[in-house]
């Protein structure tokens, strides 16, 4: 069956360092892999969307990179910020319109 | 960008009675809409998809006469958990896909908590 995962283990980082988040996912070829913030007590928030014909994907501070053949996708957040601290979410995908399943979640916590 | 509201944001209500949760899209149309539910320091589980103008769509395991779904226009889909005990204390939560544009990426609501006491 499909499999989503990311590491459940809290990722405490120092202001100002990198913070690199992994998803994998077995027994599923997606079209593409999205990733979202949640913070406590709210619904998560869309952050990107990167393709399976894209390698790597930019906003801002965040980069996203999905590797096809690993199954995996790698979410980073350059100079982080306290205000990063939130879990973040994967949720790989077939098509538009179709459900998505998300990844347990990584919580990230941000240290002035 | 999109604004999916929903209400109540937190409800408590005794073992036994039903309550109804609203999913609203405010500047847009969902034909389809998701809803999910939350435990502590786990994951979004998918509970059902909600169709307009049509029957939802329940994931495996998930009762459909104990959580009703309509989704009676293009703005709204309601969950109703009905006889509610406190099993079903959870974190539930919409969401919705723009029609039109980025087809993809979902918009949601900022949950409801129930605690059944």
């Amino acid at each position: 069956s499909q499999k989503i995962e990311q590491n459940s283990e809290a990722l405490n980082i120092q202001e100002g360092k990198t913070a690199t988040l992994t998803c994998n996912y077995t027994n599923y070829s997606p079209a593409y892999l999205q990733w979202y913030r949640q913070d406590p007590g709210r619904g998560p928030v869309f952050l990107l969307l990167i393709r399976e014909n894209e390698k790597e994907k930019r906003k801002e501070r965040l980069k996203v990179t999905f590797d096809t053949t690993l199954k995996q996708s790698l979410f980073h957040i350059t100079a982080s910020q306290p205000a990063d601290s939130a879990t973040y979410l994967c949720a790989p995908g077939k098509a538009a319109g179709n459900k998505l399943t998300f990844g347990g979640g990584t919580r990230v916590l941000v240290k002035p | 960008g999109a604004v999916v509201s929903q209400h109540p944001s937190r409800v408590i209500c005794k073992s036994g009675t039903s309550v109804k949760i609203e999913c609203r899209s405010l500047d847009f149309q969902a034909t389809t809409m998701f809803w999910y539910r939350q435990f502590p320091k786990q994951s979004l589980m998918l509970m059902a998809t909600s169709n307009e103008g049509s029957k939802a769509t329940y994931e495996q395991g998930v009762e459909k006469d104990k959580f009703l779904i309509n989704h009676a226009s293009l703005t709204l889909s309601t969950l109703t958990v009905t006889s509610a005990h406190p099993e079903d204390s959870s974190f539930y939560i919409c969401s919705a896909r723009e029609e039109q544009g980025a087809g993809e990426k979902l918009f949601f609501g900022s949950g409801t908590q129930l605690s059944v006491l």
